[in-house]
């Protein structure tokens, strides 16, 4: 049974492009999360979503960035117009139902955004 | 504001010895704690928790101490081995406020156990 499977694992991406991160969940997981982590810094969340549904979006930068879990497909976090301090490592975590009580998220192995 | 820290950017100890990892929190409304493992280019490995009812829980070689009133938790290892070498992130979380999937994580711990 693979686990939270994120590609690609490194992006170079220079200032003013887009770039997109995909994370495909646990097989029968229909709960995705993603977590940034910054240079020196621990991760932090940024959003939740369900197939079809953000439920929880209080991380994510008011500007340039979106993420969508489509009912088919990968789970996307697209970052527009990409700036130096959108570099990062970008993780994903997923769950079968909404994580509750003392369950705790596996996280992928992530995703390094490098911009130059 | 860090709400969760990890005053110790890294920690070296001997092979067969105990490794003390500390992390602080000051949000009174963290009711459950976590301790992740991360090696290099993979992504952090959930290693133990702790809730706010407890002080103390134990896994194998691995036992996290919570003090409530210092809003202090520690990560105990003993014996340390080799393997153990990796950042140890220490993350909370609010149970009872139904978002427990919104952790927040210190900035970690580089944990180095020489042979």
């Amino acid at each position: 049974n693979a686990g939270v499977m994120q590609n690609p694992r490194h992006l170079v991406r220079r200032r003013g492009q887009e770039a997109r991160l995909r994370c495909s969940p646990m097989k029968g997981h229909s709960h995705v999360y993603w977590y940034r982590q910054l240079p020196e810094e621990g991760l932090k969340f940024m959003v939740y979503l369900q197939k079809e549904n953000i439920i929880d979006e209080s991380g994510m930068p008011k500007e340039r960035f979106s993420a969508e879990f489509p009912k088919e497909g990968p789970s996307i976090l697209r970052i527009q117009q990409v700036v130096r301090g959108d570099s990062a490592a970008y993780f994903c975590a997923s769950s079968p139902v909404s994580i509750s009580g003392a369950n705790v998220l596996t996280f992928g192995a992530g995703s390094r955004l490098t911009v130059l | 504001d860090q709400q969760v820290k990890q005053n110790s950017p890294s920690l070296s100890v001997q092979e067969g010895r105990i490794s003390i990892l500390n992390c602080d929190y000051t949000n009174s409304m963290f009711d459950y704690f976590l301790w992740y493992k991360k090696y290099p280019a993979e992504g952090p490995t959930f290693l133990i928790s702790i809730s706010s009812i407890k002080d103390k829980n134990e896994d194998g070689r691995f036992t996290v101490f919570l003090n409530k009133s210092a809003k202090h938790l520690s990560l105990h290892i003993v014996p340390s081995q080799p393997g153990d070498s990796a950042v140890y992130f220490c993350a909370a979380s609010t149970i009872s406020g139904g978002s427990n999937y919104k952790l927040t994580f210190g900035k970690g711990t580089l944990l180095t156990v020489n042979p």
